[in-house]
């Protein structure tokens, strides 16, 4: 059972706009940053999103962060297919001593 | 460009203790700006954070493996490295190692490739 709660599948056809959600708490999306990240099938994870909503040099700004109170979310504009992959959310987590916490991923099909 | 690559048996026996290294190129271990950290994914599942260490040694674990966990850093090789104990058939998983930007709350980047280490008799 993740801290953070994403859907586990979300699709669209190419050329849509979807969206990823993912739900915390006052401990961790709350008071904290929250992160993306993207798996493509048999690959380690890649930093998508920092800080809520900046993107690093060389992510295409068809990808979108945001967030709001306990939630954040993740939207991909103009969907393409090699945007197939799985999406984590991630954030730090001030109970428990401190934490990393990640969503149990959404696995985006590009239909 | 700064790469990440983690080595260590790919088999392990229940009971026993798993032993990963990363070892960064490209870049120093010893930068004042980044931690670095193991993360690991079981087959088909989500990641979970297993800790992270400075270089100057000081870490932070997930309080659920804190008791099995160790990581440690040895700047002259510009490796870091994980010891997990008593391992059961629930550590199987593909490790990670990756660098920790903005302190010790902030985001991996990059990651290394990833091993898979399977824990069976």
């Amino acid at each position: 059972q993740s801290v953070l709660t994403q859907p586990p599948s979300a699709s669209g056809t190419p050329g849509q706009r979807v969206t990823i959600s993912c739900s915390g708490s006052t401990s961790n999306i709350g008071s904290n940053y929250v992160y993306w990240y993207q798996q493509l099938p048999g690959t380690a994870p890649k930093l998508l999103i920092y800080k809520n909503n900046q993107r690093p040099s060389g992510v295409p700004d068809r990808f979108s962060g945001s967030k709001s109170g306990t939630s954040a979310s993740l939207a991909i504009s103009g969907l393409r297919s090699e945007d197939e992959a799985d999406y984590y959310c991630a954030a730090w987590d001030d109970s428990l001593s401190g934490r990393v916490v990640f969503g149990g991923g959404t696995k985006l099909t590009v239909l | 460009q700064l790469q990440l690559q983690e080595s260590g048996p790919e088999l392990v026996k229940p009971s026993e203790t798993l032993s990963l290294t990363c070892t960064v190129s490209g870049g120093s271990l010893s930068s004042t700006y980044y931690y670095w950290g193991w993360i690991r994914q079981p087959p088909g599942k989500g990641l979970e954070w297993i800790g992270s260490i400075y270089y100057s040694g000081s870490t932070y674990y997930n309080p659920s493996l804190k008791s099995r966990v160790t990581i440690s850093v040895d700047t002259s090789k510009n490796q870091f490295s994980l010891r997990l104990s008593s391992v059961t058939a629930a550590d199987t998983a593909v490790y990670y190692c990756a660098r920790r930007r903005d302190g010790y709350r902030g985001w991996f980047d990059p990651w290394g490739q990833g091993t898979l280490v399977t824990v069976s008799s």
